[in-house]
């Protein structure tokens, strides 16, 4: 089966890096998202992987492995606004057109002054 | 400014009723979507359409239904068959080609049933 798994909950201080790591088992690859997603809000897009390597995108970066099924996301200088949940998400590789995305379930980091 | 709109906001319906939910975009993009999301499940897929008058099933399409009428327009009925409705309903949208194609979320509605 198709799975995404990440870390429920992350703390982290005001001004810190953290990383939130993402794990996936599916049976294709085709193309990594990270989402943002304020309390009672909807998901914003942050960033985009389908090649290995680094994606940086000022205060965010996130990086793919392929061949480990692993990404993650950077964020340095951590700011209050920061706290959210943080979703993972991976194309569908059975969907013909690659348009549906299989969603982890979130982390939710907590930035502490 | 371009975007998606879902309306209301806030929704409350009884026990047995069907209602609702809107949503409309006009980012003039092919493919839009409807998840649900619980606390602590994750979005979930509902229903997706690539083309007007086209949609296909999510992973919990059973008591919903929708329409594709319109390129702006997607729909989702939330109807009485659904045994657990009370959710946050996020539509979304997407251009359906391009190498990223993100997809773009409506505000959300949060339908409460009594």
């Amino acid at each position: 089966g198709q799975n995404i798994d990440q870390p429920t909950e992350m703390t982290a201080t005001e001004g810190a890096i953290v990383q939130i790591n993402c794990t996936y088992q599916t049976s294709g690859f085709n193309g990594l998202f990270w989402y943002q997603q304020h309390a009672g809000e909807a998901p914003t897009f942050l960033s985009y992987n389908v090649l290995d390597g680094l994606e940086e995108k000022g205060r965010f970066s996130s990086f793919l492995s392929r061949s480990k099924g692993y990404s993650y996301l950077l964020l340095k200088e951590l700011q209050m606004k920061d706290s959210a949940s943080y979703l993972c998400a991976v194309r569908d590789p059975g969907a013909g057109n690659n348009r549906k995305l299989i969603w982890g379930l979130g982390t939710s980091l907590a930035v502490n002054p | 400014d371009g975007g998606i709109t879902q309306s209301p906001k806030y929704l409350f319906r009884k026990e047995g009723q069907n209602v609702t939910l809107s949503c409309e975009q006009n980012l003039n993009h092919d493919a839009m979507y409807w998840y649900r999301q619980d606390p602590g499940q994750g979005l979930r897929l509902i229903y997706y359409s690539q083309i007007v008058n086209d949609f296909q099933k999510g992973d919990i399409a059973e008591g919903y239904s929708v329409s594709r009428e319109k390129k702006e327009s997607f729909p989702l009925t939330v109807t009485s068959a659904q045994k657990n409705p009370t959710a946050f309903y996020l539509c979304a949208s997407s251009m359906g080609t391009g190498t990223i194609n993100e997809q773009f979320f409506g505000p959300g509605t949060r339908l409460t049933v009594l």
